[in-house]
């Protein structure tokens, strides 16, 4: 079955610029969508097929993928971005997650 | 505005049952796919269940196949999920998910989830 591989931690100064990466088998032939997720709360899409931004999350939000990795940039982290990150493909027609990456805002 | 709003969750003995629902406002209930996703204490998402706009193909994650039940009530716009023969491993909190098939397959409504505890 098809895997997405993600750090499990990221950390990032204020105000400085975080890569989370999600790594996969020609991820790049794929759609890659990413979910924020903060704590106590339900993932939200900000990422979706590869660089497009859902109307309301913030420019410094940015996604990027080839070959065999997708990643997810954020210009400016903010204590606000602190949170969970997910990415997300479509294998034959069977959802498949990322593991998840902890952004902490140092 | 869309709302995905879940109820049904709890504290059930190993062996026992639950229905959860998902409770859809604000959209075209019967033209999405709609996915049960759930995501234990500390861990990640994992997909459980999936059915289609009109409900005639439903899916399974092989650890739940054959003891949960996916469904739709399309006059009430509700989705189900029926789950017997609980486990502990399926402490979980679900969320149930909207499916934009138009958009690339993106997950872009999430309810806030419903809490399953399995323990005796």
């Amino acid at each position: 079955s098809y895997e997405l591989t993600q750090p499990v931690s990221v950390s990032v100064a204020l105000g400085q610029t975080a890569w989370i990466t999600c790594e996969g088998d020609s991820v790049g032939d794929k759609s890659v969508h990413w979910y924020q997720q903060k704590s106590g709360q339900a993932p939200v899409l900000v990422i979706y097929r590869d660089t497009r931004r859902p109307s309301g999350i913030p420019e410094r939000l940015s996604g990027s993928n080839s070959g065999n990795t997708a990643t997810l940039t954020l210009t400016g982290a903010q204590a606000a971005d602190e949170g969970d990150y997910y990415c997300q493909v479509w294998d034959s027609g069977t959802v498949v997650f990322g593991g998840g990456t902890k952004l902490t805002v140092l | 505005e869309v709302q995905l709003v879940e109820s049904g969750g709890g504290l059930v003995q190993p062996g026992g049952s639950l229905r959860l629902s998902c409770a859809a406002s604000g959209f075209t209930f019967h033209t999405y796919w709609m996915y049960w996703v759930r995501q234990s204490p500390g861990k990640g998402l994992v997909w459980v269940s999936s059915i289609n706009s009109d409900g005639t193909t439903v899916e399974y994650a092989d650890s739940v196949r054959g003891r949960f039940t996916v469904s739709k009530d399309y006059a009430k716009d509700t989705l189900y999920l029926q789950m017997n023969s609980l486990r502990a491993e399926d402490t979980a909190l679900y969320y149930c998910a909207r499916v934009n098939m138009a958009a690339a397959g993106t997950f872009d409504s999430w309810g806030q989830g419903t809490q399953v505890t399995v323990s005796s």
